[in-house]
């Protein structure tokens, strides 16, 4: 069954620092992968996906097939990135329903 | 355009009351999707449908639950008998149907139920 897993429920750094929130994923064909943000008190809300290797508010995804990953990276966190971070993916047959992690919750300290 | 609608925000219910949960998709869009979040986890798949369609209720406990989106109106998602384990946020996601579209959410709804 397609399944993805997000080791880390909650990941704390500080103001400037590097972050990087981890996505593996079980599915043996073409995946697509979604990373979706939602910040306090606001909706869920798509921060990118991997076909549109897009670069959102400074966040980027890379899909590692071999390594069967999704992982999100940003150079410099800010404060305003504080927030929950679910990776998801949709396959072929799958009748376009997104697969959620259990998402991980970023806190950038001034 | 004033993205996904769902109301109530808020819904209380005692056991074995039951729940009506509605969903307006963004204009424009034909496909709905229904997950649960339960405590401490990620959304769960539901139920798939388009105008006057069930697509994929897969995620849809065999009882109690029923889902529609009629030509008019909007989406309901229905909750029958609910029991405490019902309680949860119930996400309403909307696309414009064509194949691996964006879904964007609704606010949600949360019930709980005494």
């Amino acid at each position: 069954a397609q399944r993805v897993t997000q080791p880390e429920k909650l990941l704390s750094v500080f103001k400037g620092a590097p972050v990087e929130l981890k996505c593996n994923y079980s599915y043996s064909g073409s995946p697509e992968l979604f990373w979706y943000v939602q910040y306090s008190r606001q909706r869920l809300q798509l921060l990118l996906r991997h076909i549109s290797r897009e670069s959102i508010k400074g966040f980027t995804a890379d899909l590692n097939k071999g390594e069967t990953s999704f992982h999100l990276k940003k150079p410099f966190a800010q404060e305003e990135d504080s927030a929950m971070y679910y990776c998801a993916l949709s396959y072929q047959g799958g009748s376009e329903k997104l697969v959620f992690g259990k998402g991980t919750k970023l806190t950038v300290n001034p | 355009n004033a993205g996904v609608m769902q109301n109530p925000r808020h819904l209380v219910r005692r056991r074995g009351q039951e729940a009506r949960l509605r969903c307006s998709p963004m204009k424009g869009h034909s496909h709905v999707y229904w997950y649960r979040q339960l405590p401490e986890e990620g959304l769960k798949f539901m139920v798939y449908l388009q105008k006057e369609n069930i697509i994929d209720e897969s995620g849809m406990p065999k009882e109690r639950f029923s889902a529609e989106f009629p030509k008019e109106g909007p989406s309901i998602l229905r909750i029958q008998q609910v029991v405490r384990g019902d309680s949860a946020a119930y996400f309403c996601a909307s696309s414009p149907g064509l194949n691996q579209e964006t879904q964007y959410f609704g606010p949600g709804t949360r019930l709980l139920v005494l």
